[in-house]
């Protein structure tokens, strides 16, 4: 079965980078588009960028442009978001998500909290 | 950017009641690109509606959505305990990606 799993949850300091991963089985990796998007406390999701896990082109959101770098790896079929110069505003639980016919399967989500 | 929004914000519901949560569109979702996600604490959001109107793999046919252009709904046809969570709508069809702000399906 299709299954995303991220890594566990970071606390990090402002001005401080994060770096999550998403590790992808149960279907071809290099088939697909993964997208991530993050949702504050209360708030609505944002969409972030999606890669290409087949041939790594990216396209980010003019929100993060600059702060976010979506990664793979293709032997670990697992896929990288990196986000930079940390606020308390990037507080929030970031997922991944394959496109499929929609997002159709995330990931269970990583909790980064940026705190002094 | 499309800017989706749900209403209401809060449904207090029993077991076994009919569930209509809406979502609006400031402007005209290309080609029905419209998604519905049940979330729940902890856990990844699951696709249930997708294309304003299919029902993801798996998902129980208690589920629909429909809609289209600018107003999209999604029903829930007998709630179960299970079913009480946090829904949102999402487009899909004009970059960059939005969702709405979400309906909470609560016990009364």
């Amino acid at each position: 079965q299709v299954q995303l799993v991220q890594s566990g949850a970071e606390v990090k300091k402002p001005g401080a980078s994060v770096k999550v991963s998403c590790k992808a089985s149960g279907y071809t990796f290099a088939n697909y588009v993964i997208h991530w998007v993050r949702r504050a406390p209360g708030q609505r999701p944002e969409w972030m960028g999606w890669i290409s896990a087949g041939n790594g082109n990216t396209k980010y959101s003019q929100k993060f442009q600059g702060r976010v770098t979506l990664t793979r790896d293709t032997s670990a079929t697992t896929a990288y978001m990196e986000l930079s110069s940390l606020i308390s505003e990037d507080t929030a639980v970031y997922y991944c998500a394959r496109m499929g016919v929609a997002a159709d399967y995330w990931g269970q989500g990583t909790p980064v909290t940026v705190s002094s | 950017e499309i800017v989706l929004t749900q209403f209401p914000g809060t449904l207090s519901l029993s077991p076994g009641d009919r569930a209509t949560l809406s979502c609006r569109a400031n402007g005209t979702v290309s080609g029905t690109y419209v998604a519905w996600y049940q979330l729940k604490p902890g856990q990844g959001p699951r696709l249930l509606i997708y294309g304003a109107s299919r029902r993801a793999t798996g998902v129980p046919d208690k589920f629909s959505g429909s809609g289209s252009g600018t107003d999209f709904a999604l029903t829930i046809s007998r709630l179960e305990p299970e079913d009480f969570a946090l829904y949102f709508c999402h487009q899909y069809g004009s970059p960059p990606w939005t969702f709405g702000q979400g309906t909470e399906v609560e016990f009364k």
